[in-house]
């Protein structure tokens, strides 16, 4: 069953350091997305992504994220400079485009735990 | 994106069917339900969908009610491994995307 890889599985980081979490969607997928979930509290969005763009990002994705799809199948967040306050569970989902528009079915990566220490 | 209120957490025993309830007294006519979950430490995973009919499929069977003002989600036979937090989730279907809104969910705890 095709699945969302995500690569590393833990990331530390010392704060003001440049981190990249990746991920590999679904191969035919074509809607990308990036969640958090800090420790304890709820999983939240991030930004969205089709057709090489930023289709809807949160308040959380500020100028210190950016995403990017270098490739046909990598998908990528990186955090330019790191805060204490970015330690969480970052995953990343993919979902199908056309001709299934009608609903939305998400899958998700196992996560990248990332420590800003 | 319609509001949903869950109960925070249940127990259920082994082998037994897990009922977990979410209102959506707001929701709209062009609104899903969709349920996920998120066993402990992994990414949240998609059960089920639903618009006004009841739904089936490997994991489990959503009943929504008539008024489609709230939902129950059954797992027919719960075992250990079902053990995790439920989200009941409102959303429409327009375009090719919709980003999950997730709230605090169900944790529900399979008892052996």
């Amino acid at each position: 069953e095709p699945e969302v890889t995500q690569t590393p599985s833990h990331q530390v980081t010392q704060m003001g350091q440049e981190v990249i979490l990746r991920c590999v969607p679904i191969s035919n997928h074509l809607y990308f997305y990036w969640y958090r979930q800090i420790l304890g509290q709820k999983v939240e969005f991030l930004v969205s992504f089709y057709n090489n763009e930023i289709s809807e990002k949160s308040e959380i994705f500020d100028d210190q994220f950016s995403v990017e799809r270098p490739d046909g199948s990598n998908f990528t967040l990186k955090i330019r400079s790191t805060k204490l306050e970015d330690s969480a569970m970052y995953f990343c989902a993919s979902s199908s485009g056309p001709p299934v528009v009608s609903y939305n079915e998400q899958f998700f990566g196992p996560g990248t735990r990332l420590t800003v220490l | 994106d319609a509001k949903t209120t869950q109960p925070t957490s249940m127990d259920c025993a082994e082998g037994r069917a897990a009922n977990l309830p979410c209102n959506h007294s707001t929701i709209s006519g062009n609104e899903y339900v969709y349920w996920y979950r998120q066993i402990h430490s992994q990414g949240p995973q998609y059960i089920i969908h639903g618009l006004k009919n009841n739904e089936t499929n490997e994991m489990a069977s959503l009943i929504i009610t008539e008024d489609r003002k709230s939902s129950t989600l059954i797992l027919p036979h719960a075992t250990l491994r079902d053990t995790a937090v439920y989200y009941c989730i409102v959303s429409s279907a327009s375009g090719g995307y919709q980003k999950v809104t997730f709230g605090i969910g169900t944790k529900l705890q399979v008892i052996p």
